[in-house]
């Protein structure tokens, strides 16, 4: 059973840092592309960035390009999203979502739970 | 990266058939058959319904189904059921190697 686990959002000021986590399982991780998405409150999805399977291929969003960056660690099977430079209009709930290809994001097919990043003084 | 347009809601009764709609540009739905359809209830994750344009993964009812047309995708709910209340977003992979979601469509079973 595919199963995505994100950790480490919480209350942050605007200006600051956070990094999110997503433990992965039941698959064979570095076999898929990652992505993170957001889901600002009440509002729709919006695509953050991928990382490839291997992770030597990483693409973001223009409203976050030079102050997010993804990563993964294939040998433990985590997913990271740094965030820097944070503003109000980055809270929401981040999800960890496992593409069906290795390179490109073409569909999520599993997501997890998501955890929420509330940017706020 | 502009989202992709979809009505903000529909509507209709049990048993009953309705058509979501999901139109982008020759950058994205137009180029590419990697047009997928969400649906997400209240305080959940998305749950994936249709991806390929057309392909149900396992699981999912046939009562789902998608289709495309030039730059717009279609999702198509028929025999409406109570439970399909829900919201349904649709997706693309783009030329810029990203992936852009529609808006999102509101269904209100009657």
């Amino acid at each position: 059973e595919v199963q995505l686990l994100e950790s480490g959002g919480g209350l942050v000021q605007p200006g600051g840092s956070l990094r999110l986590s997503c433990a992965a399982s039941g698959f064979t991780f570095s076999s898929y592309a990652m992505s993170w998405v957001r889901q600002a409150p009440g509002k729709g999805l919006e695509w953050v960035s991928v990382i490839s399977g291997s992770g030597g291929s990483t693409h973001y969003a223009d409203s976050v390009k030079g102050r997010f960056n993804i990563s993964r660690d294939n040998s433990t099977n985590t997913l990271y999203l740094q965030m820097h430079g944070l503003r109000a209009e980055d809270t929401a709930v981040y999800y960890c979502a496992k593409d069906g290809q290795r390179y490109i994001p073409t569909s999520v097919d599993y997501w997890g739970q998501g955890t929420l990043v509330t940017v706020s003084s | 990266q502009s989202a992709l347009t979809q009505p903000a809601s529909v509507s209709g009764s049990p048993g009953q058939s309705i058509t979501i709609s999901c139109t982008g540009t020759s950058s994205d739905v137009g180029r590419y058959n990697y047009v997928s359809w969400y649906q997400q209830h209240p305080g959940k994750a998305p749950k994936l319904m249709i991806y390929e344009v057309s392909k149900r993964p396992s699981g999912v009812s046939s009562r789902f189904s998608g289709s495309k047309s030039g730059n717009t995708a279609s999702l198509t709910i028929s025999g409406l059921q109570a439970e399909d209340e829900a919201d349904y977003y649709c997706s693309s992979y783009t030329s810029r190697t990203t992936l852009v979601f529609g808006g999102g469509t509101k269904l209100t079973v009657l």
